[in-house]
């Protein structure tokens, strides 16, 4: 079945360095995209989303690339902090197809070396 | 900041007891949903709510789920015949249109359904 998912479980990232995490999903017909942050105890936290028409959206620190050729999404952190250490989720959308829900994927764990 | 609260934070229930799940989503918001998510899995979505119906369903909101919005405040999720495997995580959401484009949707913080 169509499916959204990650490509790597854990990332652990020096203090300072750039993040990037990786997400593939399968259904070509999404058309909107987002990145949430699950911190320990807490619900999905919205960070950034895009849309299919396009191909880079930045937010502060933040920046979400979508590749549709190769169905891929990623998610860049600039300078990560200690306070970015979470569950990181993408999420897709297909609204052509009216009130969809989020399909999430299963979420990339970020640790942030001190 | 508004946001949608969540309430108990923590419910353990015996397996085969109804449980309550209540939510208070943000105020002039217009959609309401359900998700779970089971330890360590992805969140997962139940159901949609909309103008005092269901918009839409997973397939695991089945018989045994039901969802209630008694008055113009609380947003309730109802689990008839608890089951060991219904322990998770649940989340409830709200947007202030369809999620989509430019719409965010909000999560409040969960409640932590044990069964056992």
């Amino acid at each position: 079945g169509e499916s959204v998912g990650l490509h790597l479980p854990t990332l652990s990232v020096q203090e300072g360095d750039n993040s990037i995490i990786n997400c593939a999903y399968s259904n070509s017909a999404s058309d909107y995209f987002i990145w949430y942050k699950q911190e320990s105890g807490k619900g999905p936290q919205f960070i950034i989303d895009i849309r299919s028409n396009m191909d880079k959206r930045q937010g502060q620190r933040v920046t979400v690339l979508l590749n549709k050729t190769v169905k891929h999404l990623s998610l860049q952190i600039a300078a990560t902090q200690p306070g970015d250490s979470a569950v990181y989720f993408c999420a897709e959308i297909t609204c052509s197809s009216g009130n969809t829900p989020l399909v999430f994927g299963k979420g990339t764990r970020l640790s942030v070396i001190a | 900041e508004p946001e949608v609260t969540q309430t108990p934070s923590h419910q353990v229930t015996q397996m085969g007891q109804e449980v309550i799940l209540r939510c208070v989503p943000i105020s002039n918001h217009l959609y309401f949903y359900w998700y779970r998510q089971i330890l360590g899995q992805k969140v997962e979505f139940l159901v949609s709510f909309y103008n005092n119906e269901i918009s839409e369903k997973s397939e695991i909101f089945d018989d045994q789920f039901s969802v209630e919005r008694p008055d113009g405040s609380n947003f309730t999720l109802k689990i008839r015949s608890t089951k060991l495997e219904d322990s998770a995580m649940y989340f409830c959401a709200s947007s202030r249109t369809t999620t989509g484009l430019n719409t965010e949707a909000f999560f409040g913080q969960g409640t932590r359904l044990t069964v056992v």
